[in-house]
C-alpha cells in the first residue's frame, strides 16, 4: 500500500512569506503528526491531528498551525517565516497515535 | 520530563558484523513504549522496532533486536550481520503520553557507516 506522502519535498522561501505544507497519511489513519528536524535541536514535535481534531501541540509559535481534512490529508502552514525556520518538516501517519508512526520524506524547507 | 539520551554520535562496523547502538530513557511513567527509527540521507524516517515497557521478550524484527534492560533504562539496538545499506542515522525514540499530551520524543541519533 501506498506510504505516507509529502510534498513538496523541496522548497525556498524568503523571510517573511508564509509556506504551507502538505501531507497525505496511509490510507485508514486518522493521527497525523509533524515534527520540525534541524541539526541543532534535533527533531521535535510540532502538532498531531486525529479526525480533523488538534489533539495535542508542542512548543512552538503561533506562526505554525495546521489542519486535517475529513480525508485525513493534513496540511502545516508556517506564516512571517524565519531563517530559523529551516529545517526538515516531517510529517508521521497511524491508526491511532505516535505507536508505530510511519513517516513520510519530508519536506526540506531553506528560508533565505 | 522524559528524557532519551544516544552517547554515540557515530558508529563504524564491517560489513556481515554485528554492531549495538545504545540507547538510555529516562521516564517516571510505569508505562512506556520505546521505538528505533532509520533515516537515511533521503529524510525519510524508517520505523525498525518497538518494545513496550510492560514486554517480557525482547523485541526482535529480522536482523533487528532490541535489548531491552527495563533497571537500567537501557534499549540498545542490535543489527545483526551489517549490511552495506544499514549506513543511516538511527534513531532511538519513547512515546511521551499524558493527560494534555501524546508524542515522540527522540534522541539525537547515531550515524553508522558500515564499510566493506
Amino acid at each position: 500500500k501506498a506510504g505516507v506522502t509529502q510534498t513538496p519535498r523541496y522548497l525556498i522561501k524568503t523571510r517573511g512569506q508564509q509556506v504551507t505544507l502538505s501531507c497525505s497519511p496511509i490510507s485508514g489513519h486518522r493521527s497525523v503528526s509533524w515534527y520540525q528536524q534541524t541539526p541543532g535541536q534535533g527533531l521535535q514535535f510540532l502538532f498531531e491531528y486525529f479526525s480533523e481534531t488538534q489533539r495535542n501541540k508542542g512548543n512552538f509559535p503561533g506562526r505554525f498551525s495546521g489542519r486535517q481534512f475529513s480525508n485525513s490529508r493534513s496540511e502545516m502552514n508556517v506564516s512571517t517565516l524565519e531563517l530559523g525556520d529551516s529545517a526538515l518538516y516531517l510529517c508521521a501517519s497511524s491508526l491511532t497515535g505516535p505507536t508505530e508512526a510511519f513517516f513520510g520524506q519530508g519536506t526540506r524547507l531553506t528560508v533565505v | 520530563a522524559q528524557k532519551i539520551t544516544q552517547t554515540q554520535p557515530g558508529m563504524f562496523v564491517q560489513e556481515k558484523e554485528a554492531v549495538t547502538l545504545d540507547c538510555t530513557y529516562d521516564t517516571s511513567d510505569p508505562s512506556y513504549g520505546l521505538f528505533w527509527y532509520k533515516q537515511p540521507s533521503s529524510g525519510e524516517m524508517i520505523f525498525l522496532i518497538y518494545q513496550g515497557s510492560y514486554d517480557q521478550q525482547n523485541a526482535t524484527e529480522g536482523r533487528y533486536s532490541l535489548n531491552f534492560q527495563k533497571a537500567r533504562k537501557s534499549a540498545n539496538l542490535v543489527i545483526s550481520a551489517s549490511q552495506l545499506g544499514d549506513s543511516a542515522m538511527y534513531f532511538c525514540a519513547m512515546r511521551e503520553a499524558s493527560y494534555n499530551t501524546d508524542k515522540l520524543i527522540f534522541g539525537t541519533g547515531t550515524r553508522l557507516q558500515v564499510f566493506p
